[in-house]
């Protein structure tokens, strides 16, 4: 069964970039991951999917600071110029027949 | 453009009923998969079940096989919850969300998320 781990906090000062990461258990490294951000007592919203060889695809409207890239059992979402709108719970997802699991969540406070 | 909209919590007493709903509308409801996925307060995103496209398959979390039941209506573009024997513990927000892939088969990601409806289980 495959998992996904996230650290729970993550911080970065208004206008520089950070890096989270979404790691898949052993066994599992050539799995697409989709990120999802979650602003405030809002609704979660889908920003991409990053594919095992780091190619990525980003949902309607998702601006172009967001990026993301692989490395091994590794997904990374990148936002670039922070802003603070950008803060908010970041979670990965992946999926199979009949199975969908969440990370659980990365908090992203901005400085 | 694409909407999903929740409705149909509220407060219910543990081992009473309650169905959601979710209204979809802006894409060809029939070919995309559903999914109902709840957030605990202060915590993180947890399945709850799944309908393929067709309505051929379902499946459920664990937590909630045997007393939820997941539906669909194409000819009314919405999909049901119908929660049975309600517990605490499935005091949530219950979003739908709706699959990225076109009659997938095999699982897909979301590129949709609804609102949220809360559903509150308390004496």
């Amino acid at each position: 069964q495959v998992v996904l781990t996230q650290s729970p906090s993550a911080s970065a000062s208004l206008g520089a970039s950070v890096k989270l990461t979404c790691t898949l258990t052993s066994g599992h490294s050539t799995y697409t991951i989709a990120w999802h951000q979650q602003q405030p007592e809002k609704g979660p919203r889908y920003l991409m999917k990053v594919n095992s060889d780091g190619s990525h695809s980003k949902g309607d409207g998702i601006p172009d600071r967001f990026s993301g890239s692989s490395s091994g059992a590794e997904r990374y979402l990148t936002i670039s110029s922070l802003q603070s709108e950008d803060e908010a719970d970041y979670y990965c997802q992946t999926w199979g027949t009949g199975i969908q699991v969440f990370g659980g969540g990365t908090k992203l406070t901005v400085l | 453009q694409v909407q999903l909209v929740e409705s149909g919590g509220g407060v219910v007493q543990p081992g009473r009923s309650l169905r959601l709903s979710c209204a979809a509308s802006g894409f060809t409801f029939t070919t995309y998969g559903m999914h109902w996925v709840r957030q605990a307060p202060g915590k993180g995103l947890e399945r709850v079940a799944i309908i393929s496209y067709d309505g051929g398959n379902e499946y459920y979390a664990d937590s909630v096989k045997g007393r939820f039941t997941i539906s669909r209506d194409n000819s009314k573009n919405t999909l049901y919850l119908q929660m049975n024997s309600l517990r605490t513990e499935d005091t949530a927000v219950y979003y739908c969300a709706k699959e990225g892939g076109v009659k997938v088969t095999v699982g897909s990601y979301f590129d949709y998320w609804g609102q949220g409806t809360l559903v509150t289980v308390s004496s």
